[in-house]
């Protein structure tokens, strides 16, 4: 297994550019969940998934879109990048609500100018 | 909603025990999560206990839960310098979509 992969793993935007950031898992989990993580700030939910066409915002989802059109796939939508979105973005998937373990990407680490 | 914190720095000697401290808000979290990240890597899952447990052993980790104090503890002991990472705290409360995530102690292991 892969595990949780997410693409890219470096990108840099300019003001009011969109992006789409990739995760996937071939674990075949339930639940998936996007995070960014700032210094001092720990990190922070954005969207997550709790399956299959089922989304829901986190503490922070503004400036942000998700779908889950798959079990699989999990994308993060920018629709208009601010430099305050500027940040280390993980994703991670849980099997279900019975198990406790997240498992986490790599991460994507966004610079926007 | 719930605020986990930690202290930012732990120094440590290579051999000595680490004690890393985390406190919670939320008196109905269920679980409690240690969490290590290496440099340039995404989280992973090292322990957790459940609420109604005071200690966990696992190996070199202990984890010790004060729920009156709402006030958790990671302790490894034998500290080697491939412990050097970030540890996260985490609580649970309100569903298991619901886990906050404290700041991160970043712990450095001297030779």
């Amino acid at each position: 297994n892969a595990g949780v992969t997410q693409t890219p793993k470096f990108q840099v935007l300019k003001t009011g550019q969109s992006m789409t950031l990739q995760c996937a898992q071939d674990m075949n989990h339930e639940y998936m969940s996007w995070y960014r993580q700032d210094p001092g700030m720990g990190l922070r939910l954005i969207h997550y998934s709790v399956g299959a066409g089922i989304t829901d915002q986190g503490e922070v989802p503004n400036g942000y879109n998700v779908s889950r059109s798959t079990t699989e796939d999990f994308p993060l939508r920018l629709l208009s990048a601010a430099p305050s979105q500027t940040s280390v973005y993980f994703c991670a998937s849980r099997r279900d609500r019975s198990y406790n373990e997240q498992f986490f990407g790599p991460g994507t680490r966004l610079t926007v100018l | 909603g719930e605020d986990v914190e930690q202290s930012l720095f732990l120094s440590v000697r290579e051999g000595d025990s680490s004690v890393i401290n985390c406190t919670y808000t939320d008196s109905s979290s269920t679980y409690l999560y240690w969490y290590k990240q290496e440099p340039g890597a995404g989280l992973q899952l090292l322990t957790y206990i459940f609420s109604n447990m005071d200690m966990k052993q696992d190996q070199r980790l202990t984890v010790l839960l004060n729920k009156k104090d709402k006030h958790l503890s990671l302790r490894i002991a034998d500290t080697q310098t491939g412990d050097s990472a970030i540890y996260f705290c985490a609580a649970e409360a309100g569903g298991y979509q619901k886990v906050t995530f404290g700041t991160g102690t970043k712990l450095q292991v001297i030779p």
